[in-house]
């Protein structure tokens, strides 16, 4: 069976701190690997992806990858107030089908 | 990018009776997927919508349940038959071109049923 896997939550970070969240998959094969925040009440949004081994940054964050380990995380910097949120990570199993993981509650403290 | 339209946004609904969500993208797009979001849960996909055919089920769904609908590449119609109020969540509507990019989502449906 093909999972998704989360650290569990809640993360608690002071503002202006860095934020880490982890995702590890099942399926070696998988090819593309999503990130999404999801504030209360609201659907989920893109955050970030990434498809190749490494690190992808944009702004503030940054997406780390490892298929040898089977590892997805993303690293908020200087977090703040309003990114407390529930990030999701989500991953493409050779298909169009996206599986998501249970979800990490963000909670930054002023 | 795309915009996914979504209705209604929330209902109440008497149990034993049925609802038809509707999703509509403002482009035309590959693949469309319906999701259920119980409270304080992920996402769990219950099927596909292929357009021009029957839908694809994921496991734990069945079509008499959950039929779906899918004319053309820019719309689909998920329906909660005979509901119970464990059917009670939210539901969403996403779409996704390729496989290597993004899903985007509908901002859903928070169903109630009582």
């Amino acid at each position: 069976q093909k999972e998704v896997e989360q650290n569990s939550g809640p993360l608690s970070v002071p503002e202006g701190a860095i934020a880490s969240l982890n995702c590890t998959y099942s399926d070696r094969g998988s090819q593309s690997f999503f990130w999404y925040r999801q504030y209360s009440g609201k659907s989920p949004e893109l955050i970030m992806f990434i498809y190749s081994n490494g690190d992808k940054e944009d702004g503030r964050f940054t997406a780390q990858l490892n298929k040898a380990s089977q590892y997805v995380s993303l690293l908020i910097r200087d977090s703040q107030p309003s990114d407390s949120a529930t990030y999701l990570c989500a991953v493409n199993f050779n298909d169009y089908k996206l599986s998501f993981g249970a979800g990490t509650t963000v909670t930054v403290r002023a | 990018s795309a915009v996914i339209s979504q209705k209604p946004s929330r209902d109440i609904c008497q149990r034993g009776t049925s609802l038809t969500i509707q999703c509509q993208v403002d482009s035309q797009v590959t693949m469309m997927f319906w999701y259920r979001q119980q409270p304080g849960q992920s996402l769990t996909l219950i099927a596909t919508a292929n357009q021009g055919s029957e839908a694809t089920y994921e496991s734990g769904f069945v079509i008499d349940k959950f039929p779906i609908s899918r004319p053309n590449l820019t719309f689909s119609t998920l329906t909660v038959s005979n509901m119970s109020p464990e059917d009670s969540s939210i539901y969403l509507c996403s779409a996704r071109q390729t496989v290597n990019t993004e899903a985007f989502f509908g901002q859903g449906t928070r169903l109630t049923v009582v």
